[in-house]
């Protein structure tokens, strides 16, 4: 089945520091792609759709400069967290939509982020 | 969007057959039904997608009835390795504008 990769796989940094998460597909092309967050206990919340060669559009309350998504290419989206707070400690999950498929969404491994 | 109701929690035992039912009572008419797994911090895994009456692959069957407004995946024989959270998601994959918007999942616990 398609792959989607993510990296950094868990990232520790400071307040105040920007942190850039990658997602891509590996062996498909991904006209769009979503990034969600999930909490402990919680379900995925989608924060923004992101759309190859576009601006990347944001679900509401999501601050768009504070997640700064970039998708400059059908195989590579990027998520940065802007000047990071330790309320922005959470797990990151990137999706995929491959334009010729079936199945709706591949999902990435995820991203641990804690800011200490 | 359609929105999804399943039940928080079930549990069952190692051989057992589990049914989780998820409600969608505003499924649009080119809404597909998607199931999803996912174990602690991973990201979630495709089970099984359907659209009407019944779908069978080779780790679950997804029953669907006439009006589409429910579904429910069918995890046979289950086993430890099953515990996890389960997803009930609705949307058109056919759709560039479609977008998967997550309930609160069922967290299965399967017991020796």
């Amino acid at each position: 089945g398609a792959v989607v990769s993510q990296h950094p796989s868990w990232v520790i940094c400071k307040s105040g520091t920007s942190v850039k998460i990658e997602c891509r597909s590996l062996d498909f092309q991904a006209t769009t792609m979503f990034w969600y967050r999930q909490f402990p206990k919680q379900s995925l919340m989608l924060m923004a759709t992101s759309n190859e060669g576009s601006k990347a559009t944001y679900e509401q309350g999501v601050e768009k400069d504070k997640f700064l998504i970039n998708h400059a290419s059908l195989t590579l989206s990027t998520l940065t967290v802007t000047s990071a707070h330790p309320e922005d400690s959470s797990f990151y999950i990137c999706s995929a939509r491959d334009r010729a498929g079936q199945e709706t969404q591949y999902f990435g491994p995820g991203t641990r982020l804690l800011v200490l | 969007l359609a929105k999804t109701t399943q039940p928080i929690s079930m549990d069952s035992y190692e051989g057992q057959e589990v049914n989780i039912t998820c409600s969608h009572n505003n499924i649009a008419t080119n809404d597909y039904i998607t199931w999803y797994q996912q174990f602690p911090s991973q990201g979630p895994r495709f089970i099984i997608q359907g659209y009407k009456t019944k779908v069978t692959n080779e780790v679950a069957s997804l029953f669907i009835p006439a009006d589409r407004k429910s579904s429910t995946l069918s995890l046979p024989r289950v086993s430890l390795s099953d515990t996890a959270v389960y997803y009930c998601l609705v949307g058109d994959p056919y759709s560039s504008a479609s977008k998967i918007i997550f309930g609160s999942g069922t967290r299965l616990s399967i017991r020796p």
